[in-house]
Order: C-alpha cells, then sequence, then structure tokens
C-alpha cells in the first residue's frame, strides 16, 4: 500500500516550457487535490477533483490545468511555466472521514 | 470567509519542556479541525482531528488538542517536547462549499527544538 505517489520529486523549467505533474492513489479514494506551498503561506488549493471526469478550481488555480482520466490518477498541467510557478506542489486524496493524505511533494524551479 | 490564523509564525523550546501551538478559526458553522505536521523535506501527516464530542482529542506521538467554540480555538499541546518534533505544524478546517469540501490551512508554525 503506496498511499499517495507523486512523480516527478525535482523539476527545472525555464520560462515558457511545459510539464505534467502525475499523482497516484491506492485507496480508492473519490477526493483528490493539488495544492502548492510557498513559505510562510502554508498550503493553497489550486484545482481538485470530485470523482473520476470532474474537476473544479480551487484558490490559485491560473496557469494550472488538471485531469483526472482515472480515479487513481490525478494530473497537474503547467502549459507555459512561469518564474512564480517555483514552489513545492502538493498532492492529496481524501478518505470519507475527510482526512487528506499526502503525497512527499514534488519541488519545481522555474528559471 | 473561512480562514485559520496561526499567531505564531516560530516558536523555540527547549528540549522537555511543554508546547502550546494556536490556531483560530473563522466559521459559522461546527466546524472540522485538524492539525498535521510537515518534517522538512516530507509531506504533511495528520497528527489529530476534531469532528464533534470529547472536545479535547489525542493524537499520535503524544499530542492533542483541544477545541473551545467560545474563543474559536483548536490549540495544539505536547507536554514535554522531544527534539524529533522539530518541524512545522499547520492547522486547517474543512470548508463545505456548493456541495463540494475542502481545506482551508493556516500559515504554519515552525517550531525548533532545543537541546
Amino acid at each position: 500500500n503506496a498511499g499517495v505517489t507523486q512523480t516527478p520529486k525535482f523539476r527545472v523549467l525555464k520560462t515558457g516550457q511545459s510539464m505534467t505533474l502525475l499523482c497516484a492513489q491506492d485507496m480508492n479514494h473519490e477526493y483528490m487535490y493539488w495544492y502548492r506551498q510557498d513559505p510562510g503561506m502554508g498550503l493553497r488549493l489550486i484545482h481538485y477533483s470530485v470523482g473520476e471526469g470532474t474537476t473544479a478550481k480551487g484558490e490559485v488555480p491560473d496557469g494550472y490545468n488538471v485531469s483526472r482520466l482515472k480515479k487513481q490518477n490525478f494530473l497537474l498541467g503547467l502549459e507555459s511555466a512561469a518564474p512564480s510557478q517555483t514552489s513545492v506542489y502538493f498532492c492529496a486524496s481524501r478518505s470519507d472521514s475527510y482526512e487528506q493524505y499526502f503525497g512527499p511533494g514534488t519541488r519545481l524551479t522555474v528559471t | 470567509a473561512q480562514s485559520v490564523t496561526q499567531p505564531d509564525i516560530h516558536i523555540t523550546v527547549s528540549e522537555g519542556a511543554s508546547l502550546e501551538l494556536r490556531c483560530n478559526y473563522s466559521y459559522g458553522a461546527t466546524p472540522y479541525l485538524f492539525w498535521y505536521v510537515q518534517s522538512p523535506g516530507q509531506g504533511l501527516q495528520l497528527l489529530l482531528k476534531y469532528f464533534s464530542g470529547d472536545t479535547l482529542v489525542q493524537g499520535i506521538k503524544g499530542f492533542e488538542a483541544e477545541f473551545k467554540r467560545s474563543q474559536s480555538s483548536f490549540n495544539l499541546r505536547k507536554p514535554s517536547v522531544h527534539w524529533s518534533d522539530a518541524a512545522e505544524y499547520f492547522c486547517a478546517v474543512v470548508l463545505f462549499s456548493g456541495g463540494y469540501n475542502k481545506l482551508i490551512f493556516g500559515a504554519g508554525t515552525r517550531l525548533a527544538v532545543h537541546p
């Protein structure tokens, strides 16, 4: 039982490049979330999904897109990376008792 | 708007001393509250949660938290801190909105432990 996994763990992009972050969970959770973490700002919700094929915007969705084609996977895409998107990205899935289980994070640097 | 405030950005305590981390929330209904811990370079781990019932809840690693509705607080406590408790701590509340729900996090409190 791996819980929540994220790939890659680290990535460096140039401004304007694109990339996709992959999140996978093996707990059969319906809800999944993408957050970004910046110093002094806690975690801010980017997008979330309430089930396969359904996504919704969080607090800071601009510049990101998501897809939930399979229940176990939640993808976060950056179409044209900007330095302001330098951050640590966390994926989480939620149990029926509202507990969120977090992945180990992806550290992204945009130069 | 619903929010979570952690007034202390940094706290330093000596090993063996007691600890209290403050959390205040703004939420109209009975809140679902959580405390998470994040060790350096790691994801977040759930310490404890409060949904209803006994207002003093026990968590992992010897932590406890007390829900006080009159003060809109959910402070985290530990009677004797260990060096391994050095980490960042986040308080969070579940926001129910439009049939969906999501966690609203505080900005976090970074705990340093002196030997």
